[in-house]
């Protein structure tokens, strides 16, 4: 079955330490992308890559970190110089080829991530 | 940033009743509107995409439909079932590879 896979569902972390979270997909896409969920919000968007090591900032970026070293990966690090990490995060990925997709989104069951 | 926004945030039926949301945004540089479905405990799935002005998307018992002058979107759910209980999300897309989600609304069906 193709789809995207994020590790673990339930994450804690103490104050001041990184964290990094995991999304892998097997849907063949090229762009993948980082949302945070924050109640009563809708997805903001963190980072988001187009290409294999290539990856750009979202709305949100401070704080995280990101690589893309292979298609099927996109790691996100929670680094401690982020101010509010507690959140839902959800990581999506798209079929960017030609224009008839317009940018649909497939997610990932998420990870909720609660620093103590 | 497109401002998008859902109304209401929640919504509690009865099941049977028939029900419908909102999605407004801005009507410059549209491309096309998504709606999601996000049960809890799983992910988001996509339901509908609309690109043209007065388009009409229908899945069973339930339906969309766009206006893309005044840039607002409706859901409607006929004879709501429990199982429709779930975040509704809508989504504009203006190009490129970054898409707007609103906020949701979240339903709630009683049986």
């Amino acid at each position: 079955d193709g789809g995207i896979t994020q590790s673990p569902k339930y994450l804690f972390r103490k104050e001041g330490q990184n964290v990094t979270l995991s999304c892998e997909q097997n849907l063949n896409h090229d762009a993948m992308y980082w949302y945070r969920q924050d109640p009563g919000q809708g997805l903001r968007l963190i980072y988001y890559s187009q290409i294999v090591n290539d990856f750009q900032k979202g709305d949100i970026a401070e704080g995280y970190s990101v690589s893309r070293e292979k298609k099927e990966s996109f790691p996100l690090t929670v680094t401690s110089a982020q101010k509010n990490p507690t959140a839902f995060y959800l990581c999506a990925s798209s079929n960017m080829a030609g224009t008839q997709s317009l940018n649909e989104q497939f997610f990932g069951p998420g990870t909720r991530l609660t620093v103590l | 940033i497109l401002n998008v926004e859902q109304s209401p945030q929640s919504l509690h039926v009865q099941e049977g009743d028939s029900t419908n949301f909102t999605c407004s945004f801005p009507s410059s540089n549209f491309y096309a509107l998504h709606w999601y479905r996000w049960e809890t405990a799983k992910s988001p799935e996509a339901l509908f995409v609309m690109t043209l002005n007065g388009d009409e998307k229908k899945k069973g018992r339930i339906s969309a439909t766009l206006n893309t002058k005044e840039g607002y979107s409706y859901l409607y759910i006929k004879g709501s079932q429990p199982e429709d209980s779930a975040t509704y999300l809508c989504a504009p897309y203006t190009g490129g590879f970054k898409t707007i989600f609103g906020a949701g609304t979240r339903l709630f069906v009683k049986a």
